[in-house]
């Protein structure tokens, strides 16, 4: 099973800072030209919810605060700037391999 | 608006059985794939089962034989049938619509719980 190593598990960054949630996949996660990763964001007592697929492309309704990057087994969230409605847990997923997979979680706080 | 509604989920002793429903609308159910996914108490995400839009259907080594994933189409409503239940298989059940061929989860529903327990 492809493993996901997220980091940091938590971060507290300032409103209107950058905060960057990184990704490690123990294999590649690519194939056909694209990488199959996607970040979603759980906020308390909901389900999880889509942010990026495929590593980089928005999804729609998705703030463009929010950013995905990233190939093969290195990929990065980036929320900037932080607004208050981001305190949350985000996942990553890949897809690439059965069984789908999903990260730990880092957990964003306000500073 | 894309709808889904899960339920079914409750107390059951080692060993039990129990079927999860989750109701879909707001979509044309019958095209899309759909899944479960699980959330554990440490907050831990689990893929459970997938089924695509032509039934085949998909499940990891930690539930393969113990679960089974189905679709009724003509009442849009997925359902996950599991038996054998472990303490470890106590999660929040989440119903998931999969696009396409990327294999993400773009709809989530609120989930319904599974407590097993003795």
């Amino acid at each position: 099973d492809i493993v996901l190593t997220q980091s940091p598990a938590s971060l507290a960054v300032s409103l209107g800072q950058r905060a960057t949630i990184s990704c490690r996949a123990s294999e590649s996660v690519d194939s056909y030209g694209n990488s199959f990763m996607h970040w979603y964001q759980q906020k308390p007592g909901q389900p999880p919810k889509l942010l990026i697929y495929r590593a980089s492309n928005l999804e729609s309704g998705i703030p463009a605060r929010f950013s995905g990057s990233g190939s093969r087994t290195d990929f990065t969230l980036t929320i900037n700037p932080v607004e208050a409605d981001d305190v949350a847990t985000y996942y990553c997923q890949q897809s690439n391999e059965d069984p789908y997979t999903f990260g730990g979680g880092t957990k964003l706080e306000i500073k | 608006e894309v709808k889904l509604v899960e339920s079914g989920g409750g107390l059951v002793k080692p060993g039990g059985s129990l079927k999860l429903s989750c109701a879909a609308s707001g979509f044309t159910f019958s095209s899309y794939a759909m899944s479960w996914v699980r959330q554990t108490p440490e907050k831990r995400l689990e893929w459970v089962a997938s089924i695509s839009s032509g039934g085949s259907t998909y499940y990891p080594d930690s539930v393969k034989g113990r679960f089974t994933i189905s679709r009724d189409n003509a009442r849009n409503i997925l359902y996950l049938q599991m038996s054998s239940l472990r303490s470890e298989d106590t999660a929040m059940y989440y119903c998931a619509r999969r696009y396409g061929s990327s294999y993400y989860f773009d709809y989530w529903g609120q989930g319904t719980t599974l407590t097993v327990s003795s």
